[in-house]
C-alpha cells in the first residue's frame, strides 16, 4: 500500500514561471490538504479539499496560488508567476475521513526553488 | 499570530538521557493533539497524540503529557537513542475530526548524542 506519492520532489522555476505540484493520495483516502514549511519554520495550513470539492482554502494566498482535487487524478497546487519568496518544501496530506481521531498522513514533499 | 508555541528551539541530550518538548496553545476549540517527527528531506510522520480528555498518553519510550487548565501539552521521550534525532513538532486541531488544518510550532530539532 503505498503512501502519500508528491512529485516532483524537487522543482526549480525562474521567475515569472508556473510551478505546478502533484499529490495522490493513499488508496481510500478522499481528504487531501496541502501545507507549507519556510526554512526552519513548522508547516503552514494552506487549503483542504475533497475529490472535486475545496473545503477550507483560509492559508492560501489570495493571488496566484490554486488548488484542486479533481474526480480522476492527483490533487494539483499550482502557482503562477513564481516569485524567490514562493521557495519552499510544499507537503500534502492525505486521509481516510475527519470523522474523530483520523490520522493525516504526509507525502515526502516537494522542495521548490525559485531562481 | 502563532496559535501553537513550542520550546525550546533545538534540543541536545545523551544517550540514554530524557528529552522533554514543551507546547503551549491558545485556541481553547482545539481538541486533537499530535506530534510529528520528521527526518532531514522527509516529511512527517505522525509520532503519538492525545485528545482533552486524558492528562497523559504513552506510547513506547513516548509520553504526552497534556495540561488542559495551562492549555500546555509536553512530549517526553524517555532513553533517547541517537536513532531518534529529528525535528519534531507539536500540532493542534479543532472541528470535528482529528486531522482537519492541524497548526504547527515551529519545531525543536533534537540531537541525541551517542
Amino acid at each position: 500500500n503505498a503512501g502519500v506519492m508528491q512529485n516532483p520532489r524537487h522543482l526549480v522555476r525562474r521567475r515569472g514561471q508556473e510551478a505546478r505540484l502533484r499529490c495522490s493520495p493513499m488508496k481510500g483516502h478522499s481528504h487531501v490538504y496541502w501545507y507549507r514549511q519556510l526554512p526552519e519554520e513548522g508547516l503552514k495550513f494552506m487549503v483542504y479539499l475533497q475529490k472535486e470539492n475545496i473545503i477550507d482554502e483560509s492559508g492560501m494566498p489570495k493571488e496566484r496560488f490554486s488548488a484542486e482535487f479533481p474526480k480522476e487524478g492527483p490533487s494539483i497546487l499550482r502557482i503562477q508567476q513564481v516569485v524567490r519568496g514562493d521557495s519552499a518544501a510544499y507537503f500534502c496530506a492525505s486521509s481516510k475521513s475527519t470523522g474523530g481521531f483520523t490520522e493525516a498522513f504526509f507525502g515526502q514533499g516537494t522542495r521548490l526553488t525559485v531562481v | 499570530q502563532q496559535q501553537v508555541k513550542q520550546s525550546p528551539q533545538s534540543l541536545i541530550v545523551q544517550k540514554g538521557g530524557i528529552s522533554i518538548i514543551n507546547c503551549a496553545y491558545e485556541n481553547t476549540a482545539f481538541d486533537y493533539f499530535p506530534w510529528y517527527q520528521q527526518f532531514p528531506g522527509k516529511g512527517p510522520a505522525l509520532l503519538i497524540a492525545i485528545r482533552p480528555d486524558v492528562s497523559e498518553k504513552k506510547e513506547g519510550r513516548f509520553t504526552i503529557s497534556f495540561n488542559k487548565s495551562a492549555k500546555q501539552f509536553s512530549l517526553h521521550i524517555m532513553d533517547s537513542q541517537p536513532g531518534d534525532s529529528a525535528t519534531y513538532f507539536c500540532a493542534a486541531s479543532t472541528g470535528k475530526g482529528g486531522s482537519e488544518k492541524l497548526v504547527f510550532g515551529k519545531g525543536t530539532k533534537l540531537t541525541v548524542n551517542p
